[in-house]
C-alpha cells in the first residue's frame, strides 16, 4: 500500500515570491506521481505528473516538480506566485497497474498575499 | 482534458431521506469512474471504483448498502446516499479514468451534501 505525506498544511507567501510545497511518499513498488490543485468548492485539476524519464516535470501555470527517488519526494515549486495561485494543492500517487487508484496526501493550502 | 460534470452541485436533504448524485463524462466513454469523499480541510478519500456494467468495488470501511453506486452506461455513474444522516454531510467528488496503459483521472466539480 502507498501513502503520501504533505508536511505543510498551510504555506503563506507574498506575491511574486518563490514557493515550494513538499510531498513525500511511501511505496514498496514503483508509482506514478501527481500534483492536483483545488479551488474553493471545485473539483481537482491536474497540475503535472511524473510517469518516467526526466525527473524534472513541468506543468501548467508555471509549476514544476522534481522526482527524487532516493528521498521518495516529489516537491512542487513555482519561481514567482500570483494571487490567483491561492488554492489547495494535493500530491497523489498511483500504482502502475490495475485501476491505478489515486492515494492523496492531506493537502497544502497555499495562501498568496499582496 | 476530459470534461466531467456532476449534478447537483449542492443539495440539502432531511435526515432519513435518500439523495442521488450524478456523474457524467461528457466527451469520452468512461469504463471506470471513481467516487471520493472529502471532509472539511481533509484529503480526498476513495469510496469506490465504479465499472460500467458490473458491481462497484468499495474501499474498506465504506458501507455498500448506504452508498449505492450504479454505472449503467459509459457516460453516467450515480451515487445514492440512502437514509442520509448528518454525518454523511460532505463534499462528494467523482472522477473518470481514461483508457490506455497510463490512465489519467479527470475530476468533476463536486457535490456539496448537507443533511439536516
Amino acid at each position: 500500500a502507498q501513502s503520501v505525506t504533505q508536511l505543510d498544511s498551510q504555506v503563506p507567501v507574498f506575491e511574486e515570491a518563490p514557493v515550494e510545497l513538499r510531498c513525500n511518499y511511501s511505496s514498496s513498488v514503483s508509482v506514478y506521481l501527481f500534483w492536483y490543485v483545488q479551488y474553493p468548492n471545485q473539483g481537482l485539476q491536474l497540475l503535472l505528473k511524473y510517469l518516467s524519464g526526466s525527473t524534472l516535470v513541468k506543468g501548467i501555470n508555471g509549476f514544476e516538480a522534481e522526482f527524487n527517488k532516493s528521498q521518495t519526494s516529489f516537491h512542487l515549486r513555482k519561481p514567482s506566485v500570483h494571487i490567483s495561485d491561492t488554492a489547495e494543492y494535493f500530491c497523489a500517487v498511483s500504482d502502475l497497474e490495475g485501476f491505478q487508484k489515486l492515494v492523496f496526501g492531506t493537502g497544502t493550502r497555499l495562501l498568496v498575499s499582496p | 482534458g476530459a470534461v466531467v460534470s456532476q449534478h447537483p452541485s449542492r443539495v440539502i436533504c432531511k435526515s432519513g431521506t435518500s439523495v442521488k448524485i450524478e456523474c457524467r463524462s461528457l466527451d469520452f466513454q468512461a469504463t471506470t469512474m471513481f467516487w471520493y469523499r472529502q471532509f472539511p480541510k481533509k484529503s480526498l478519500m476513495l469510496m469506490a471504483t465504479s465499472n460500467e456494467g458490473s458491481k462497484a468495488t468499495y474501499e474498506q470501511g465504506v458501507e455498500k448498502d448506504k452508498f449505492l453506486i450504479n454505472h449503467a452506461s459509459l457516460t453516467l455513474s450515480t451515487l445514492t446516499v440512502t437514509s442520509a444522516h448528518p454525518e454523511d454531510s460532505s463534499f462528494y467528488i467523482c472522477s473518470t479514468r481514461t483508457g490506455g496503459p497510463v490512465a489519467e483521472q479527470y475530476f468533476g466539480p463536486g457535490t456539496r451534501l448537507t443533511v439536516t
